[in-house]
């Protein structure tokens, strides 16, 4: 059965520090994603990779970082966490183009 | 990009029904569409995939158009149940490469008893 983890299901965080939310995935995928979802402005997506140490930017990278060091994680970084950044963040993979991507659990951030 | 819109954040209908759903995009023609199940507090959760050459798709109760022309996708769902309510999400290839994709906000079905 596919999986996709990430590190927490919630987290709270103070404004300034920094975060690091992990993802791994255990199906071989070449392209991970990185997505925040707000309510009202559904999926967005912040960074996506296509190979290991390549990435690239989604349509909200502003404030956010991401790292690919290894095919089966990939880390979103939130160098000074800021209350607007306080969200769902879902992490995904897919195998190839036009193939669907398998989502993981979500974690829910809260910025104080 | 894309801008992709789901009508009416939210529908309600009696068990049984057959629940439409519709996906609007505008600017050029995606090579797929796909569709997601979202449960509250969980990820999306894929559907079904329909591709640009396909008019029509099926998967058990579940039934997705695809009309390049009106640029518009319906999501059926037959013979409703309640244990089909959840978000539905309908997503589009973003700008051709079928590397990323766009995601519309979603809408809300409740299946009453």
């Amino acid at each position: 059965d596919v999986k996709v983890t990430q590190s927490s299901r919630y987290l709270v965080k103070r404004t300034g520090e920094k975060v690091f939310l992990e993802c791994v995935q255990d199906m071989d995928h070449e392209n991970m994603f990185w997505y925040r979802q707000d309510p009202g402005l559904g999926l967005r997506l912040i960074y996506f990779s296509y190979d290991v140490k390549m990435k690239e930017k989604g349509d909200i990278p502003e404030g956010y970082s991401v790292s690919r060091e290894k095919k089966e994680r990939f880390s979103l970084i939130l160098e000074s966490a800021s209350t607007n950044q306080t969200s769902m963040y879902l992490c995904a993979s897919s195998g190839s183009s036009y193939n669907e991507q398998f989502f993981g659990p979500g974690t829910r951030l809260t910025v104080l | 990009s894309q801008k992709i819109e789901q009508n009416s954040e939210a529908l309600n209908i009696q068990e049984g029904k057959t629940a439409t759903l519709t996906c609007n995009y505008t600017n050029y023609s995606p090579a797929y569409l796909q569709w997601y199940r979202q449960d509250p507090g969980r990820g999306p959760v894929f559907l079904l995939l329909i591709r640009e050459n396909e008019k029509e798709k099926r998967k058990e109760r579940l039934k997705v158009t695809f009309d390049t022309t009106l640029k518009q996708s319906l999501f059926h769902i037959t013979a409703s149940q309640p244990a089909d309510s959840a978000t539905y999400l309908c997503a589009l290839d973003t700008d051709g490469s079928a590397r990323q994709l766009t995601f519309g906000s979603g809408t809300q079905l409740t299946v009453l008893p």
